[in-house]
């Protein structure tokens, strides 16, 4: 079972460059999400989404983009990198439909930006 | 507001010590709360979930609602209990919460 799946796992960017963090689930759950991890600030919330085409904001949502277009992806965009934003980012997705079901982790991304 | 609270951020003990793991949460509504673990090298995956009322590897948590705590407690302390535990807190159809995270050693 493939579950989360995310890509790269590795990755370093130069400041201002932008990437996108890709996150793909084959477990047909409406709900996805994006968190970052941090040192001493656990995982804060980026941004999430309820199903197909409709997507909101976290925590802290400055300087990311995401979509849903599909069930089965929610790609993260970082539109221009910032030293700031060097963190493991994890996605997550969900079936929402009661709030006390389960998150599914992908692997984890760590990027960093020099 | 929907905030969790974890006021270790590491915690060592001694193998087959009792370990408990804080957990605050503030939430105006009725809160769903879980523990997640993360394992060295490895994913985060749901330890246990206060509405199942289940012991998971030994592990028990109780959701007190007077105190707004949800502290995940084991009587006997194993060395693969060595994780990252996050609490976290479901409070709304539309986002789920985590503490920052509390740093479990357990000392051979």
């Amino acid at each position: 079972n493939a579950g989360v799946t995310q890509t790269p796992k590795f990755q370093v960017l130069k400041t201002g460059q932008s990437m996108t963090l890709q996150c793909a689930q084959d477990m047909n759950h409406e709900y996805m999400s994006w968190y970052r991890q941090d040192p001493g600030m656990g995982l804060r919330l980026i941004h999430y989404s309820v199903g197909a085409g409709i997507t909101d904001q976290g925590e802290v949502p400055n300087g990311y983009n995401v979509s849903r277009s599909t069930t089965e992806d929610f790609p993260l965009r970082l539109l221009s990198a910032a030293p700031s934003q060097t963190s493991v980012y994890f996605c997550a997705s969900s079936t929402g439909r009661q709030k006390n079901t389960e998150a599914f982790f992908g692997q984890g991304t760590r990027l960093t930006v020099v | 507001a929907q905030r969790v609270t974890q006021p270790e951020k590491l915690l060592s003990v001694f193998k087959g010590a009792p370990v408990e793991l804080k957990c605050n949460y503030s939430y105006s509504g009725s809160p769903e709360l879980f523990w997640y673990v993360q394992y060295s090298r490895q994913r985060l995956q749901l330890l246990l979930r206060h509405i199942s009322r289940e012991s998971i590897k030994g592990f028990t948590a109780d959701l007190n609602k007077g105190e707004t705590s949800f502290h995940l407690k084991k009587p006997f302390a194993q060395e693969e209990d060595s994780a990252m535990y996050y609490c976290a807190l479901g409070g709304s159809y539309d986002k789920v919460i985590f503490g920052p995270g509390t740093s479990l050693s357990v000392i051979p």
